[in-house]
């Protein structure tokens, strides 16, 4: 595609259930990151995928949250048992070369946990 | 710690009205700093790269200056489309890959 593509856009889930949000990388691209926006804060790293090296998870707040990147290419982000903490913007985004420099973001899946 | 602050927090202007954002940070070794530019319910859209003290990015009525301890976003006569949350982020050498945010201000431009 155009862009980066993630879905869904918006997930309603109740505490306790796991999610699964998904992340389409812009083709070509070979580094993935994931960042959590809650309302009215910046940006806070979760995880970075750089090719075929092992991820940087240390933004990752618990071990309920895990990523996964299959062939290089789409990325999960699971949260298991949610909490309403949880709630946020949860963006993905995607860059050439890797390294941080210019990220392509999409345009978020918003995350309620009732 | 690598650490970036923006301030104001929010900002009104009207059209017309020239006005600057700004971006301080600490952090350990700067590799670059970034700009990106993110409207309602979208993700952030990048803008400009600094790399180094002295160093100046334009586009269209936006400037990018960076210091050793600060950046500034300045904005000439805005118009109501510019209205939008700016984000400021840095690089360092010692976090390779991991972009580290600031809050962002939020502007809008007043027709």
């Amino acid at each position: 595609g155009a862009g980066v593509s993630q879905s869904p856009s918006n997930k309603v889930t109740e505490k306790g259930k796991d999610v699964e949000l998904r992340c389409d990388p812009i083709s070509g691209h070979t580094a993935l990151y994931w960042y959590r926006q809650s309302l009215g804060q910046g940006l806070e790293f979760l995880i970075y995928f750089q090719g075929n090296s092992a991820p940087d998870k240390s933004g990752l707040p618990s071990d309920r949250f895990s990523a996964e990147r299959t062939g290089g290419s789409v990325s999960t982000l699971t949260i298991q048992r949610t909490q309403q903490e949880d709630s946020a913007v949860y963006l993905c985004a995607s860059s050439f070369a890797g390294g941080g420099e210019k990220l392509f973001f999409g345009s978020g899946t918003q995350l309620s946990v009732l | 710690e690598d650490q970036v602050t923006q301030s104001p927090e929010a900002l009104r202007l009207q059209e017309g009205e020239s006005s600057s954002l700004n971006c301080s940070y600490t952090v350990s070794g700067l590799r670059g700093l970034f700009w990106y530019r993110q409207d309602p319910g979208k993700g952030p859209e990048f803008l400009f790269t600094l790399y180094s003290a002295g160093e100046e990015k334009e586009k269209e009525r936006l400037k990018a200056t960076l210091t050793k301890k600060e950046s500034f976003l300045h904005i000439t006569a805005p118009k109501p489309e510019d209205s939008a949350t700016y984000l400021c982020a840095v690089l360092s050498s010692s976090n390779t890959g991991k972009l580290i945010f600031g809050q962002g201000t939020t502007l809008q431009v007043k027709p």
